[in-house]
């Protein structure tokens, strides 16, 4: 079974610094995907950043880009120049193609003005 | 393309009843996906579809509880005989499964429900 581990409950970050949300999982798979989506306050979980396994390269999304270490399982987020409306809980994924989606216990992020 | 809808957007009921909850996926989207979601936790996987048939349902998702997506469009949870853990936000999500965006979920805005 594929497990998730977030072992940050609670981060906070001044607003236009960075910060960086770990995330590690377990999984004998070689092929697979890995996500972080946002969930704001009482509002939908929508996607941040996504990651295939067999890419080398790190995704990025404007302010947002991923670690991605394949040998450690590791998969951590960098949120660069911090906006207000980061605040959210992050949740880290991953997903075997034509499987099940296995998220963490989320972070919850909090930008300070 | 308008997202995701699930009905009711909140549910209070007693213990003991029946709820149904209802989700209509971004009509491309050939997977859906349930999960229950309580406060501070992750989603847990519930259940999921590959067009009307259901492909996967958690071990931990007693016998009362049922989906279906009988036309591979929209689906049902029905949680039979109601108890108060099953109070939490219920999730739908759905997801192509070609394209670019290919396992990809898209979150509806999910049912609450409280059991009183």
């Amino acid at each position: 079974a594929q497990t998730v581990t977030q072992s940050q409950p609670e981060m906070s970050v001044q607003e236009a610094e960075t910060v960086t949300l770990s995330c590690t999982y377990d999984t004998s798979e070689n092929n697979y995907y890995l996500f972080w989506y946002k969930q704001p306050p009482s509002r939908q979980m929508i996607l941040v950043i996504r990651q295939e396994a067999y890419k080398q390269q790190n995704a990025t999304e404007n302010r947002f880009s991923v670690n991605f270490q394949k040998a450690a399982k590791s998969f951590s987020l960098k949120i660069s120049d911090s906006q207000l409306g980061d605040t959210a809980m992050y949740f880290c994924a991953f997903m075997k193609l034509g499987n099940q989606f296995y998220f963490g216990t989320g972070t919850s992020l909090t930008v300070i003005p | 393309d308008t997202g995701v809808s699930q009905d009711p957007r909140h549910k209070i009921t007693k213990r003991g009843q029946n709820v149904t909850f209802r989700c209509d996926p971004i009509s491309e989207h050939n997977r859906l996906y349930w999960y229950r979601q309580t406060l501070g936790q992750g989603p847990e996987f519930l259940t999921y579809f590959q067009n009307e048939a259901q492909l996967e349902k958690s071990r931990l998702l007693s016998d009362r509880f049922s989906a279906e997506r009988p036309k591979g469009s929209f689906s049902t949870l029905e949680i039979q005989r109601t108890e108060q853990g099953d109070s939490a936000m219920y999730l739908c999500a759905s997801s192509p499964d070609r394209g670019k965006r290919t396992g990809e979920l898209f979150f509806g805005e999910g049912s609450r429900l409280t059991v009183l």
